[in-house]
């Protein structure tokens, strides 16, 4: 069954330092990778997305993630983080017309 | 302005009652899911609709049922024989279903407390 893995129920991080939020997947072959963030008391907003092709994939707001194959692996990524980003993170994987989530990583990020 | 809208955003209901969440989108996308949100547990998918006037179960249909007459519109209806309704409702879609290329998109979410 495909299932993905977020680890961490909660990342705290100063603002200013670097952010990385985890997620590993579970389906073989080519999957197809995605982040979401939902703000408190709404719909879920698309960051960025994997097909194929270069490993490391940039996405709205300074967001980027990478795909790394050998660890089945698509952690979410940004150089500095801002206060503004804190929210509740979700990592997704499709098979043909159904996806699958992750069950959210709420980032904290402290003034 | 083009996007997903849901309501109500609150909505309350006895037990026992049925319950119809709306769901409308002016993407003209092809393919419209419904989500259900607990804590702790992520999104599960209940239905899905990858064209007009077809619709399959997701993981959790029991209890649910929906409609895609249009569409633009993929209404949720909640039944009474739903054990555990209280919870946070998403709708999506996306340009089409196939091949799960596509990304989806979300409407702000509807709170359905059953008492």
């Amino acid at each position: 069954a495909q299932s993905v893995a977020q680890p961490e129920d909660q990342v705290n991080v100063a603002e200013g330092n670097p952010l990385t939020v985890k997620c590993t997947y579970s389906v073989s072959g080519n999957p197809y990778l995605f982040w979401y963030v939902q703000y408190p008391n709404r719909g879920l907003q698309f960051l960025l997305k994997y097909i194929t092709g270069d490993n490391l994939v940039k996405g709205s707001y300074g967001f980027e993630a990478e795909f790394n194959k050998s660890q089945t692996s698509f952690h979410l990524k940004k150089p500095s983080a801002l206060v503004s980003d804190s929210a509740l993170y979700f990592c997704a994987e499709s098979n043909f017309n159904k996806f699958y989530f992750g069950s959210g990583t709420k980032l904290n990020v402290k003034p | 302005d083009g996007g997903i809208t849901q309501s109500p955003k609150y909505l309350f209901r006895k037990e026992g009652q049925n319950v119809t969440l709306s769901c409308e989108q002016n993407l003209n996308h092809d393919a419209m899911y419904w989500y259900r949100q607990d804590p702790g547990q992520g999104l599960r998918l209940i239905y899905y609709s990858q064209i007009v006037n077809d619709f399959q179960k997701g993981d959790i249909a029991e209890g649910y049922s929906v409609s895609r007459e249009k569409k633009e519109s993929f209404p949720l209806t909640v039944t009474s024989a739903q054990k555990n309704p209280t919870a946070f409702y998403l709708c999506a879609s996306s340009i089409d279903g196939a091949r799960g290329a596509r990304e989806q998109y979300f409407g702000p979410g509807t709170r359905l407390t059953v008492t």
